[in-house]
């Protein structure tokens, strides 16, 4: 079946970039998703990018999407505070099912 | 549109009780989800319906576990008999075909 992987845990400083790596193994996905959970609190989403895409850039977000290798990655550019949270990454399949990773947690440091 | 909508946030039960959780989608998603967060397991599908239909209920863990789909505005999971170990954060979330989903706050079960 279909597989999604993350690695747990992120630290960061304050001002440094962060990179959340994330392997899927459904070569059909359609859209690969980047969702943000803070504490308390639902999935958000954050950005997605369409599979035939190898990179998207949203202000301090870049997606990159090596289909390849499934692997796909998000960089945040200079990380916040309020950027500590759990970040997951979804993968649709067929039917529009969703299969998430396990999260993972970033810790930002001030 | 006030976004997924899902009831109660917080539920504690006793074991052996049964519990419902209620979910109202985004109106004109033809898609909804029902997903259990864990510590041990993180994020898993239990089931997902289109229009109104189930779809795969693979997720679903045990017999224990029904959820319904009576019309395109809401959706409930039930546990009947709840047991300790199906404490968890549950979460709903609906889409419209072929875009993002989008995810309610979650309903907090403690089962005692």
């Amino acid at each position: 079946g279909e597989d999604v992987e993350q690695s747990l845990f992120l630290s960061v400083r304050e001002g440094d970039s962060s990179v959340i790596n994330c392997t899927y193994t459904d070569s059909s996905s359609t859209y690969l998703y980047w969702y943000k959970q803070e504490p308390g609190a639902g999935l958000q989403l954050l950005t997605y990018i369409f599979s035939n895409m190898d990179m998207k850039q949203d202000q301090r977000l870049t997606v990159l999407l090596n289909k390849k290798d499934k692997h796909l990655s998000l960089r945040i550019a200079d990380t916040q505070t309020g950027d500590s949270a759990i970040y997951f990454c979804a993968e649709s399949g067929a039917g529009n099912m969703l299969t998430f990773g396990g999260g993972t947690r970033l810790m930002v440091k001030p | 549109d006030a976004g997924v909508i899902q009831s109660p946030r917080h539920e504690v039960t006793e074991m052996g009780q049964e519990v419902t959780l209620r979910c109202k989608p985004i109106s004109g998603h033809d898609y909804l989800f029902w997903y259990r967060q864990t510590m041990m397991r993180g994020l898993e599908l239990l089931i997902y319906f289109n229009n109104n239909v189930p779809i795969d209920d693979s997720g679903m863990p045990e017999d224990r576990f029904s959820a319904k789909m009576p019309n395109a505005s809401f959706s409930t999971l039930k546990i009947q008999p709840s047991e300790p170990r199906d404490s968890a954060v549950y979460f709903c979330a609906s889409m419209a075909q072929e875009t993002e989903a989008f995810f309610g706050q979650g309903t907090r079960l403690t089962v005692v």
